[in-house]
């Protein structure tokens, strides 16, 4: 079946770059999703990538798409604390339901 | 206007027993979901449903039941409680295809001991 993969930490320095990355299986996918989930709380969708493009950026928020590579990153810039929390990479199936990586918690070093 | 929530927040329950999990939303959203949540696994999907009456299953459903009889309740049972299913669940409403977001609620911590 489909799979969504991602490292389980990522640690970085605050004012640095995080690059969070992803890959899927599915090259049916039409959508790709990044949630972001804050410590105690549900997830909130923070971004998504139509499979037609090859980036998307959003203020400090930039997601690549390789297609060929079924490979998907978020790169956030000027890393802040507040960026502290797990994001999820997601994909939607065959199906519409969808599949979700593990999730990369991002550890901010000051 | 509280959107969606999830009761109780925490529940601690003995092997065997049977607990319910309540999940309310105001928006009215056609679509409602059930996922755990354990470490390493992330958000695996327990049931979903399309609308009032209409419940399917998810990646992982034996050993829980839903319903949903109106469209903004989505109750998730635990017929007989095992430590297995000792883990964070959550509720989400929203779309099911193209770029609809999930909403999720806040979770429910449930320990089986």
């Amino acid at each position: 079946g489909e799979d969504v993969e991602q490292s389980l930490f990522l640690s970085v320095r605050e004012g640095d770059s995080s690059v969070i990355n992803c890959t899927y299986t599915d090259s049916s996918s039409t959508y790709l999703y990044w949630y972001k989930q804050e410590p105690g709380a549900g997830l909130q969708l923070l971004t998504y990538i139509f499979s037609n493009m090859d980036m998307k950026q959003d203020q400090r928020l930039t997601v690549l798409l390789n297609k060929k590579d079924k490979h998907l990153s978020l790169r956030i810039a000027d890393t802040q604390t507040g960026d502290s929390a797990i994001y999820f990479c997601a994909e939607i199936d065959s199906n519409y339901q969808l599949i979700w990586g593990a999730g990369t918690k991002l550890i901010i070093k000051p | 206007d509280a959107g969606i929530t999830q009761s109780p927040r925490y529940k601690i329950t003995e092997t065997g027993r049977q607990v319910t999990l309540m999940c309310h939303q105001t928006w009215s959203h056609s679509y409602m979901f059930w996922y755990r949540q354990d470490l390493g696994h992330g958000l695996r999907l327990i049931y979903y449903s399309a609308a009032a009456d209409i419940t399917d299953k998810g990646e992982v459903p034996d050993g829980y039941v839903v319903s949903r009889s109106k469209t903004e309740n989505f109750p998730l049972t635990l017929e007989s409680a095992t430590r297995s299913q000792t883990s964070v669940y959550f509720c989400a409403t929203g779309g099911l295809a193209g770029a609809d977001e999930q909403y999720f609620g806040p979770g429910t911590r449930l320990t089986v001991t």
